[in-house]
């Protein structure tokens, strides 16, 4: 099994202040993804990163991939409570995908 | 185009009961999975397939039973209903390192 550790478990923050998500493994992953989950519906994907280093940026909202593609950070600028959800983290690994446990992210208004 | 479709949406099952859980998708994708998603513990992966006729075991997969015959659906069979396996499932189709997950199946087994 590739474990995949995400911190922190729980965040509530207020509107407007940023924050960062971690993704920790101890294997390497040929690509990592971010997936957003609403309570009562599946995940969305919101980014694949595949090269080490690599940065990506969607709004709000950078994700980076470690050198060694063992690890990942989300970072939100600015956090709306449109933000507000489940934030996974999925490595993938000869055609498997191994997820992380989850951010739960709360923006109060 | 509907994406990833699961049926049923909910089910109560008693222990020992046996049921089907039916997962299709309309994006000709090759690669489907089944995951089930507990509380504090992320997805994971019970059983794959890379095409028809092809499937393989992930990380959980004791009691759950697979088929592909077909590229769309990608059916999950639980033989012997247990309380453990009381969780929700989604499915999900992959294409190009993309997965697109169905709305899950929330499972009861009392």
């Amino acid at each position: 099994t590739q474990l995949l550790e995400q911190s922190p478990q729980f965040l509530s923050i207020q509107e407007g202040e940023n924050l960062t998500v971690y993704c920790n493994s101890s294997s390497v992953f040929s690509s990592l993804q971010w997936y957003r989950q609403e309570p009562g519906e599946g995940p969305v994907l919101l980014v694949t990163v595949v090269t080490g280093g690599e940065v990506k940026k969607l709004k709000r909202l950078t994700f980076q991939f470690g050198d060694a593609r063992k690890d990942s950070s989300l970072h939100i600028t600015a956090a709306q409570p449109g933000d507000t959800g489940l934030y996974l983290c999925a490595g993938e690994s000869f055609n498997k995908f191994y997820f992380g446990s989850g951010t739960k992210l709360n923006v109060k208004p | 185009n509907a994406g990833v479709t699961q049926t049923p949406k909910f089910q109560v099952l008693k222990t020992g009961q046996s049921m089907t859980l039916q997962c299709a998708q309309d994006m000709n994708h090759e690669y489907m999975s089944w995951y089930r998603q507990d509380p504090g513990m992320g997805l994971r992966l019970i059983h794959y397939s890379v095409g028809a006729g092809i499937t393989d075991q992930g990380e959980v997969p004791n009691g759950y039973n697979v088929s592909r015959s077909t590229t769309e659906d990608f059916p999950l069979r639980l033989l012997s209903a247990a309380p453990s396996q009381t969780s929700v499932y989604f499915c999900a189709s992959t294409g190009q390192r993309e997965q697109f997950f169905g709305p899950g199946t929330r499972l009861t087994v009392l």
